[in-house]
């Protein structure tokens, strides 16, 4: 079964600096899709960036941007030059696939603060 | 466009009693999807319609829980006799065709149901 794991409880970063957000996940697929979701206080689940595996650029999202490594499954996030609204809780998830029914596969998320 | 619409916001049950969760879709969105998302933890995967066809329940707990898209109206999920354990936000996301790869999935803000 594919898992998605966010080692990362919290993270902090300061108001315009960068931060790294980890994830790794399994599967045996070659071909599937990955996502970053932002959840702020508001519960709206926002999509940050998708990455489809079969493509080896990295995908940007202007501030957002991902370091997909497929050999090592891991699709860590960067935000650059943070903001107070990027605050929230960040989920890592991936698209199952699978007998004519698709599926969000969910981390635990990451809850990262931005101190201005 | 209006978003995707999850009424209510939020909902109280005592044990025993019976909650039903509303989802329109966005204009023009044909597939929805249920997620459950307990505290401190990411989605969970509930279960996948289309219109009048259930697509995949392989998330949904055997009993007590249901789930319906008819061809007029709005999505429901339904959960009869409800626990403690029951409490949790509940979202839905649609879409307008299959294949979240390729086009993405919006998400409801949820409905936060809290048994007591």
């Amino acid at each position: 079964a594919q898992t998605v794991t966010q080692s990362q409880p919290e993270m902090s970063v300061q108001e315009a600096e960068t931060v790294t957000l980890s994830c790794t996940y399994d599967t045996s697929e070659s071909d599937y899709y990955l996502f970053w979701y932002k959840q702020p206080p508001s519960r709206q689940m926002i999509l940050v960036i998708r990455q489809e595996a079969y493509k080896q650029q990295n995908a940007t999202e202007n501030r957002f941007s991902v370091n997909f490594q497929k050999a090592a499954k891991s699709f860590s996030l960067k935000i650059s030059d943070s903001q107070l609204g990027d605050a929230a809780m960040y989920f890592c998830a991936y698209l199952v696939e699978e007998g004519g029914s698709e599926k969000l596969v969910f981390g635990k998320g990451t809850k990262l603060t931005v101190n201005p | 466009n209006a978003g995707v619409m999850q009424n209510p916001r939020h909902l109280v049950r005592r044990r025993g009693q019976e909650a039903r969760l509303r989802c329109s879709p966005m204009k023009g969105h044909s597939h929805v999807y249920w997620y459950r998302q307990l505290p401190e933890e990411g989605l969970k995967f509930m279960v996948y319609l289309q219109k009048e066809n259930i697509i995949d329940e392989s998330g949904m707990p055997k009993e007590r829980f249901s789930a319906e898209f008819p061809k007029e109206g709005p999505s429901i999920l339904r959960i009869q006799q409800v626990v403690r354990g029951d409490s949790a936000a509940y979202f839905c996301a649609s879409s307008p065709q299959g294949g979240q790869g390729r086009t993405e999935a919006f998400f409801g803000q949820g409905t936060r149901l809290t048994v007591v």
